[in-house]
């Protein structure tokens, strides 16, 4: 099992940047994919899963209206979008595969993205 | 939201050391718990579920346990490469939440 995301990013803010994963090694449609963010030096916040077979995404409430999970499973990559950019959003991004119990069993490599103008 | 609070923050073992980790759960998440383990500048690796059960590949100095509330990561004997940030995270239900993490330093 692999997953590989994309890599690192710079944006202003305001900005929009998209994130992508890359799953290998398993049917991607059989695990939903989550995503997870760090902020440098903090810990894992929790923000999306996506259910990969429907596509319907469930966000948390902190992040409602402002990020986008989708999925293209004919090359088995989910995509996380998040939208207007602020400093605070400087984190390092990652996916990870979630079995139907909510274990996040395998994880990217993580993707920072830096908010600077 | 299930608040998960994880103590202490940091702690200072030496190698061959027992180590405990303690995580207390807001409500009840019954045996709804995950810990995972994170290197510095790598992504968390998975440890256990089910509050108690080793993923595959996990050495045995590593075990969980607790249910309900509280809960708790044991390493029987401290090893070089398991100094680390530790994690507990509930699956009982969306929001999934993790606590803030233990950083085991030397």
């Amino acid at each position: 099992v692999q997953l590989v995301q994309s890599g690192a990013e710079v944006k202003k803010p305001g900005a929009s940047v998209k994130v992508s994963c890359k799953a290998s090694g398993y049917i991607f449609t059989n695990y939903e994919i989550n995503w997870v963010r760090q902020v440098p030096g903090q810990g894992l916040e929790w923000m999306a899963w996506m259910n990969p077979i429907t596509g319907n995404p469930g966000y948390s409430q902190k992040f409602r209206g402002r990020v986008t999970v989708t999925r293209d499973t004919s090359i088995s990559t989910a995509y996380l979008e998040v939208n207007s950019l602020t400093s605070d959003d400087t984190a390092v991004y990652y996916c990870a595969r979630t079995t139907n119990s909510g274990w996040f069993d395998h994880w990217g490599q993580g993707s920072l993205v830096t908010v600077s103008s | 939201d299930i608040q998960m609070t994880q103590s202490p923050s940091s702690l200072s073992a030496g190698v061959g050391d027992r180590v405990i980790i303690t995580c207390r759960a807001s409500q009840s998440i019954t045996t709804h718990l995950l810990w995972y383990q994170q290197k510095l500048g790598e992504a968390p690796k998975f440890l256990i579920y089910g509050a108690s059960s080793l993923q595959s590949g996990v050495p045995s100095r590593f075990s969980g346990g607790g249910s309900g509330r509280d809960f708790t990561l044991t390493i029987s004997s401290l090893q070089p490469e398991d100094f680390a940030t530790y994690y507990c995270q509930q699956s009982y239900s969306t929001p999934w939440t993790f606590g803030q993490g233990t950083k085991v330093e030397v």
